[in-house]
């Protein structure tokens, strides 16, 4: 069965420095990998997918995740904080499971930005 | 264009009670997906409906019940309600089903509380 770990359910960061939200996968099967933000009393918006192109994967907003198989991990990361991007941040996995594809969602992560 | 809509944004019930939340999904979508979000919790993937079938299932008891309509929007229905029901319930819509490369769009959901 697939299933998603998320390291740190709440993470603080000062606004310009590095966000780093850690995502663990596992599968027996190659995954497809996402990244949604929710913003409070908001659904869920797709940042990023990694869907076995390219391992390195640009979304919105400048975030980026990498892709590493050897380290089943789904890191997603930004260079600088803003101010806007405190909320929440749930990794996620999609695998073929029954016959039918299904999607995991890990527990999130909250981000604070400190001004 | 709209986006997901979802009714009503809460509602409070009696245990045991029944209940039914409705999904507009996004003009031209034919597939909807439900979602039970616990306090604190991620996501977890209630069914899918992909033009009127149900097309994928989690881990939900037989009383969690979905249609879906010709128009594409969706009901979730859930019988003889109980506490750890009370959650927030997200539905998605999507150009197609899981499993293909098509974004799913979340609606802002609805706020159940079981008493």
């Amino acid at each position: 069965a697939q299933s998603v770990t998320q390291l740190g359910s709440h993470v603080s960061v000062s606004e310009g420095a590095l966000v780093l939200l850690r995502c663990n996968y596992s599968s027996s099967v190659p995954p497809y990998l996402f990244w949604y933000v929710q913003y409070p009393n908001q659904g869920l918006q797709l940042l990023l997918k990694y869907t076995s192109a390219a391992t390195l994967v640009k979304g919105i907003n400048g975030f980026e995740a990498e892709f590493k198989k050897s380290e089943t991990s789904f890191h997603l990361t930004k260079p600088s904080a803003h101010m806007s991007d405190a909320a929440e941040y749930f990794c996620a996995v999609r695998i073929r499971s029954g016959g039918y594809q299904k999607v995991t969602f890990g527990i999130g992560t909250k981000l604070q930005v400190i001004p | 264009e709209t986006g997901v809509t979802q009714s009503p944004t809460h509602l409070i019930k009696t245990r045991g009670q029944q209940v039914t939340l409705r999904c507009s999904s996004q003009s031209g979508h034919n597939t909807v997906s439900w979602y039970q979000q616990a306090l604190g919790q991620g996501p977890q993937f209630i069914f899918q409906y992909y033009r009127e079938e149900e097309n994928g299932r989690g881990n939900f008891p037989p009383r969690f019940s979905g249609l879906q309509f010709p128009n594409y929007s969706s009901e979730l229905n859930v019988n003889a309600l109980e506490l750890d029901d009370s959650a927030l319930y997200l539905c998605a819509s999507s150009l197609g089903p899981l499993g293909t490369s098509y974004e799913q769009y979340f609606g802002p959901g609805t706020r159940l509380t079981v008493t």
